[in-house]
């Protein structure tokens, strides 16, 4: 199983470009998540989402988009790139069906708005 | 809300001895989970040990134990025999279990463990 997926890697954007961070998961989980995380800082839950076609906001949605229109895939976009959105995001999923709670996480995206 | 705190933002340990990193957490649900994630320097979130609130006894996972005080709300990890591959940044997180709700987690803010040889 590959679990989590995200591409890219890494990414420089120039201020008002626009990006979508792909995230696919292969676990056939029904929740999913998107968090940031600044330099010295916890992750912060920016959109998550609890099956297809259901999405909701989290702490810090301003300035980000997400869709989810199968299991597997959660997308985040960023519109409007804003230096204050340089960050590392990642993407996580977990099932709901078994008491677990556990997240499994993606390898994360290193975002530069410059 | 909830909230979580790591008071330790760096600690140091040399290899082989023992360590304990703190954690304490501000929550008026009664059932939830408490996790460590592990993240080296590869930026990987790798899930450590996990505590539900209801169990009282004390997770174990090899080298890695946690003290769990429901009633000060506290969730110390410790690590014994501490090797190289230890060293990376801890961070402490919780989750209301709350069955049909998404709800992630809400994670500290992390304490960097370094491992002197």
């Amino acid at each position: 199983n590959a679990g989590v997926t995200q591409t890219p890697k890494f990414r420089i954007l120039k201020i008002g470009q626009s990006m979508t961070l792909q995230c696919t998961q292969d676990m056939n989980h029904n929740y999913m998540y998107w968090y940031r995380q600044d330099p010295g800082m916890g992750l912060k839950l920016i959109y998550y989402s609890v099956g297809a076609g259901i999405t909701d906001k989290g702490e810090v949605p301003n300035g980000y988009n997400v869709s989810r229109s199968t299991t597997e895939d959660f997308p985040l976009r960023l519109e409007l790139a804003a230096p204050s959105q340089t960050s590392v995001y990642f993407c996580a999923s977990s099932f709901e069906g078994a008491r677990t709670g556990e997240l499994f996480f993606g390898e994360g995206s290193r975002l530069t708005v410059l | 809300a909830q909230t979580v705190t790591q008071s330790q933002p760096e600690m140091s340990v040399q290899e082989a001895e023992t360590v304990t990193l703190s954690c304490t957490y501000d929550t008026s649900e009664s059932d939830y989970y408490l996790f460590w994630y592990k993240q080296p320097p590869s930026r990987q979130m790798i899930l450590v040990i996990r505590q539900e609130a209801y169990k009282q006894q004390n997770a174990t996972e090899n080298r890695f134990s946690v003290n769990f005080q429901k009633a000060a709300k506290s969730f110390s990890l410790k690590i014994s025999d501490s090797q190289l591959g230890d060293a990376a940044m801890y961070f402490c997180a919780y989750r209301i279990y709350s069955g049909g709700g998404a709800d992630g987690l809400t994670f500290g803010k992390g304490t960097h463990l370094i491992i002197q040889p």
